[in-house]
């Protein structure tokens, strides 16, 4: 068990739908990371925030955004969603901002599947 | 921009044998390199890293890589695979941003690893 969370575990949809995936990092990590696993692209880092702002993006579309609360948790929304949007999203945690020296631990993920 | 090749997708072996997986990265800058393992059903775990000390990088589970900068490889060895490591492990690559301090994670496409009896 790494200590972060994510919920759901599942999450069933339907196309055009919006969605709010939830991650709690581990006690004491800033900084929350998100990446997209699927079939065709892999796993994909889509961006990350360090206490409450945003510091580094990746392949992230503009139909999702994410943002960290006060709490340090963090919430990914993917609206207007499409079939190709089906993956295993996983959050990260690390101490630092840096993930170079700081270890990303990883939560077990949720499940999407648009249909 | 940077870059992991992971060079087989699929590996075989006997319990017992060596294990052998492959990297090779690109990056302009000086890279942090690491090895994640995943087992079925779970999420990522960490098995060593490279942050430009020693070139030899002893992991977890008996795993080790060795970082060569003239070949740009990563490559993860074990001399005795176990049961227990079957499982898809992914070699990445860490550049810092220019701006904002975070980290952009390059994912390689994964080597499942098969261990036989």
């Amino acid at each position: 068990d790494s200590g972060v969370t994510q919920t759901p575990k599942h999450l069933i949809t339907a196309t055009g739908q919006r969605v709010t995936l939830r991650c709690s990092p581990r006690s004491g990590d800033l900084s929350v990371y998100w990446y997209q696993q699927s079939l065709d692209q892999g796993l994909q880092f889509l961006i990350q925030y360090y206490n409450g702002e945003e510091r580094a993006k990746g392949n992230i579309l503009e139909r999702f955004s994410a943002q960290q609360f006060p709490d340090l948790h963090s919430e990914l929304n993917l609206s207007s969603l499409e079939l190709g949007d089906s993956a295993l999203y996983f959050c990260a945690s690390s101490v630092g901002v840096d993930s170079s020296y700081n270890e990303q631990f990883f939560g077990p993920g949720t499940r999407l599947t648009v249909l | 921009a940077q870059s992991v090749t992971q060079l087989d997708s699929h590996v075989s072996v006997s319990e017992g044998t060596p294990v052998l997986l492959r990297c090779n990265y690109s990056s302009s800058y000086s890279p942090s390199l690491f090895w994640y393992v995943q087992h079925p059903n779970k999420g990522l775990q960490l098995l060593l890293k490279y942050t430009s000390a020693a070139t030899l990088v002893k992991g977890i589970n008996g795993f080790e890589a060795e970082f060569k900068k003239s070949e740009t490889s990563f490559h993860l060895t074990k001399p005795s695979a176990h049961r227990r490591d079957a499982a898809e492990y992914f070699c990445v690559v860490s550049v810092k941003e220019r701006t904002g301090g975070g980290n952009k994670l390059t994912f390689g496409t994964g080597t499942q690893l098969k261990v036989e009896l």
